[in-house]
């Protein structure tokens, strides 16, 4: 089955610097690869994902992207702030009815 | 429209005692997932349904797990009995269509202690 690989497992920025988060995945056929944000204590929530035939998708401060070669996909975020603060999961998918294989989370951590 | 609601939001029991969470998917979702955090590890797929019916069990851990969708609406997951591994923080989530994988809604999740 798939395997998701995520680093770091934590990550501290200032206020202002970039972040990166990167993942690595094993099946060749997945297709699919969204980004979810977990606030303490909150749910999960969507931020950004991205597809097999893009490379690279933005949203803002935020932008994925992803090498199909490599099997590999990173989350970028610039000028952070404290609220970015959480814990970042990557996942992977081949669509249809198949279900989400997560990494195991960055938690990062933006200070003032 | 109301979000994906769990509940307890925690629960703390004895091991071997019996713990049942629930999920109320998003109304009109017919696909409703289960998966698991323990401490500090990736979120792990449990199972699926689609309508009343499992599409997938192949994440459940063991058979002291029992999932239930009676009606198609909301879902319970049984432990029965609890041992000290099954702690951590159980999340439902819900999407409308086939594509399961595309636009999960997360519940907050229920933080399960086993003591």
């Amino acid at each position: 089955g798939e395997n998701v690989e995520q680093h770091p497992s934590t990550l501290s920025v200032q206020e202002g610097d970039s972040a990166v988060i990167k993942c690595t995945y094993s099946d060749s056929a997945s297709n699919y690869f969204p980004w979810y944000k977990q606030e303490l204590g909150k749910r999960p929530q969507l931020i950004i994902d991205i597809r097999s035939n893009v490379g690279e998708k933005k949203d803002q401060r935020i932008a994925v992207t992803l090498n199909k070669t490599a099997k590999h996909f990173s989350l970028h975020i610039t000028e952070t702030q404290p609220e970015d603060s959480a814990v970042y999961f990557c996942a992977a998918s081949m669509g249809g009815y198949s279900t989400l294989t997560f990494g195991k989370g960055t938690m990062l951590l933006v200070s003032p | 429209e109301a979000g994906v609601t769990q509940f307890p939001s925690h629960s703390v029991i004895e091991k071997g005692q019996t713990v049942t969470l629930r999920c109320d998917p998003i109304s009109g979702h017919d696909n409703l997932y289960w998966y698991r955090r323990v401490m500090g590890k990736e979120i792990k797929f449990l199972l699926h349904f689609v309508k009343e019916s499992k599409q997938d069990e192949s994440g459940m851990p063991n058979n002291r797990f029992l999932a239930e969708r009676t009606g198609g609406t909301y879902s319970t997951l049984k432990v029965q009995p609890a041992e000290l591994e099954d702690s951590g923080v159980y999340f439902c989530a819900s999407s409308q269509d086939g594509l399961a994988a595309y636009g999960y809604t997360f519940g907050s999740g229920t933080r399960l202690t086993v003591v």
